[in-house]
């Protein structure tokens, strides 16, 4: 059974740094790309960073590039995201989410971490 | 960056109604389409995929259609479990901008 299983989230002040991990299992971790996708309380879902299998290709939606950084540890079935410099508007639950073959769209999802930045 | 557009936001129908939610991108993502269903407090669930591909154990009232850049997700009889946000998703490429539509939410008529 695939589960992904987020964890690092809590409350940070603005301009503060947070590293959220996702710990993966039943399945082979390395073969596949994944992504963090993040949602804003009663907001809709926006695509944060997305990772190759092999670790060779990063992606950034354009609100978070140069501030976020997700890597993976295929040793450890992990992934990771670096959030520095961190806002009031980064304020949201987020997922990691592992990519169908072919990085293709996201059939499984974790369950989710809420992080909250604020004074 | 492709731009996601769902219409309508909101929609109110009632149980065996026949639902139809469409998506729009900004240039042609070919069938590279997903729909996923959200229900509050949970992870999306994949629904769809390649546009028109029934992911898995989603009952078969729910179909998708479309190619370039007008897609369309159907629910052929609405069921009670179906009240939910449903989201689109271009995987064409990764983009700077959100992969996502904004949501349409399905409520109770």
């Amino acid at each position: 059974e695939v589960q992904l299983l987020e964890s690092g989230g809590g409350l940070v002040q603005p301009g503060g740094s947070l590293r959220l991990s996702c710990a993966a299992s039943g399945f082979t971790f390395s073969s596949y790309a994944m992504s963090w996708v993040r949602q804003a309380p009663g907001k809709g879902l926006e695509w944060v960073s997305g990772i190759s299998d092999g670790s060779g290709s990063t992606y950034y939606a354009g609100s978070v590039k140069g501030r976020f950084t997700i890597s993976r540890d295929n040793s450890k079935n992990t992934l990771y995201l670096q959030m520095n410099s961190l806002r009031a508007d980064d304020t949201a639950v987020y997922y990691c989410a592992k990519d169908s073959p072919g990085m293709g769209p996201f059939d499984y999802w974790g369950q989710g971490t809420l992080v909250t930045v604020s004074s | 960056d492709i731009q996601m557009t769902q219409s309508p936001s909101t929609l109110s129908a009632s149980v065996g109604d026949r639902v139809t939610i469409t998506c729009r991108a900004s240039q042609s993502i070919s069938g590279w389409l997903a729909w996923y269903q959200q229900k509050p407090g949970k992870a999306p669930k994949l629904l769809i995929y390649k546009a028109s591909s029934l992911e898995s154990g989603v009952p078969s009232r729910f179909s998708g259609s479309g190619s370039g850049t007008e897609f369309t997700l159907t629910i052929s009889s609405l069921q009670p479990d179906d009240f939910a946000t449903y989201y689109c998703q271009q995987y064409n490429s990764y983009s700077p901008g959100n992969t996502f539509g904004q949501g349409t939410k399905v409520e109770i008529k």
